[in-house]
Order: C-alpha cells, then structure tokens, then sequence
C-alpha cells in the first residue's frame, strides 16, 4: 500500500495530553504533509516539510508541532493547547520538494479526545 | 493562496448512469490537479490527475477535463457501479504552492 505508514491506527487522549502520531515512509520521499480530516470535510494542511530539519505550518497549526529530524519520519504532537482534536489525522508524502506532485497517503491515525 | 471549491456535496445516481463533479480554483498558477477517492475510514487513493498542459484525460470509465480559462476541472464516470460510491476529492496545487483540497463529494450509487 505505497510503503506509507501511520501508527496508532486508532488513538485516544484525555483532556490536557499531549500526544504523538507517527509517520514513517520508505519511498525516499523528499516532502511530508500532515492533514486533518473532520467528518464531512475535505481535508486541511496542518504542517509540511519539504526536507530533513525543516518545516512549514500549514492552515491550521495552532496547537499542533512537528519535527523532521530524518527522511523518513514526520511525526505529528498534538498538544493539549489543541481545543478540538477529535478528527482523522492523514500523513503524506511526494517524491519532490517541489509542489504538482503526485501525494500518497497513509492509511490514517483516528484520534478521539475522552 | 489557492482556494478550491467542490460541487455538489452529495450525489446519487443509478446504476449504469453518469456522474460529474465539478471543482474550481483561484490560482492561476496551479498546474496539477488530481482526483482522489476515499472510501469510509481508509486513506484517499489517487484515481486520475491531469496537468494544465492537457485539456482532458481518459481512464477507463472515468474521465477528467480541464478549462484553464475558466479555471475549473471536471471528474466525470460513466457507466457507475455501486463499488464507485465513495467520497471524491478534487485537488490543486502549482510548482511554489502547497496542494488544497475540496471539501468533497460524496457519491452514492444505486443498485
């Protein structure tokens, strides 16, 4: 399924948690994405990384934090200054760093705030 | 930015009959525009994308168009089944602009 993968497949947070999504790919793909998903909705960018130790907030970062330190791993911290986290959180990556790339998605974390 | 507008939300049609769907966009720079299809709780699987350089793109029974004048772009499937009902997601991005997504349509057909 494209060599993208996201884990927990299903995650779920108390009130005031942080918690980390992974997002690993073994396609030696340059670009990384995070996008969140609520229900009904198309899906919103959240942070990007277009190489190794940096990234780019996206249109809804506030709450949220990253990190790239290698090729392959993009994880994704929810922090508890996020208000509304419940929502399916879709990582995903293209061959280059530039953008009319083709994106392949991971299979998605499902995140749920008890 | 680039800014994406999807339509219509909801679709149902017949069996055997054709679906369109319809996206446009703001940026006239944007240069890639691809087709995603998501079935429930999986990830968006690319169906069809086409870039500006082409007006239209064939696939099997599913097609899309491209008005750059117009700035819009159309997904269109004939002959649907019900294994075709999912929700569908236009996309468009350019070389120096990240990819933005349409809300969605959600297609559903009937046996």
């Amino acid at each position: 399924d494209g060599g993208i993968t996201q884990s927990p497949k299903y995650l779920f947070r108390k009130e005031g948690q942080n918690v980390t999504l992974s997002c690993e790919q073994n396609l030696n793909h340059d670009a990384m994405y995070w996008y969140r998903q609520d229900p009904g909705q198309g899906l919103r960018l959240i942070y990007y990384s277009q190489i190794v130790n940096d990234f780019q907030k996206g249109d809804i970062a506030e709450g949220y934090s990253v990190s790239r330190e290698k090729k392959e791993s993009f994880p994704l911290t929810v922090t508890s200054a996020q208000k509304n986290p419940t929502a399916f959180y879709l990582c995903a990556s293209t061959p280059s760093s530039l953008g009319s790339d083709t994106q392949y998605f991971g299979p998605g974390t499902r995140l749920t705030v008890l | 930015g680039e800014n994406v507008e999807q339509h219509p939300s909801t679709l149902s049609v017949q069996e055997g009959d054709s679906a369109v769907i319809k996206c446009t966009y703001s940026d006239s720079a944007s240069n890639y525009f691809p087709w995603y299809k998501q079935e429930l709780g999986k990830r968006p699987q690319l169906i069809i994308d086409i870039r500006s350089n082409v007006g239209e793109k064939k696939d099997q029974r599913i097609a899309v168009t491209l008005n750059k004048t117009a700035k819009h772009f159309s997904l269109h499937i004939t002959e649907t089944q019900p294994e075709d009902s999912a929700v569908y997601f236009c996309a468009a991005s350019s070389l120096i602009e990240d990819m933005r997504f349409g809300a969605g349509t959600r297609l559903t057909v009937k046996p």
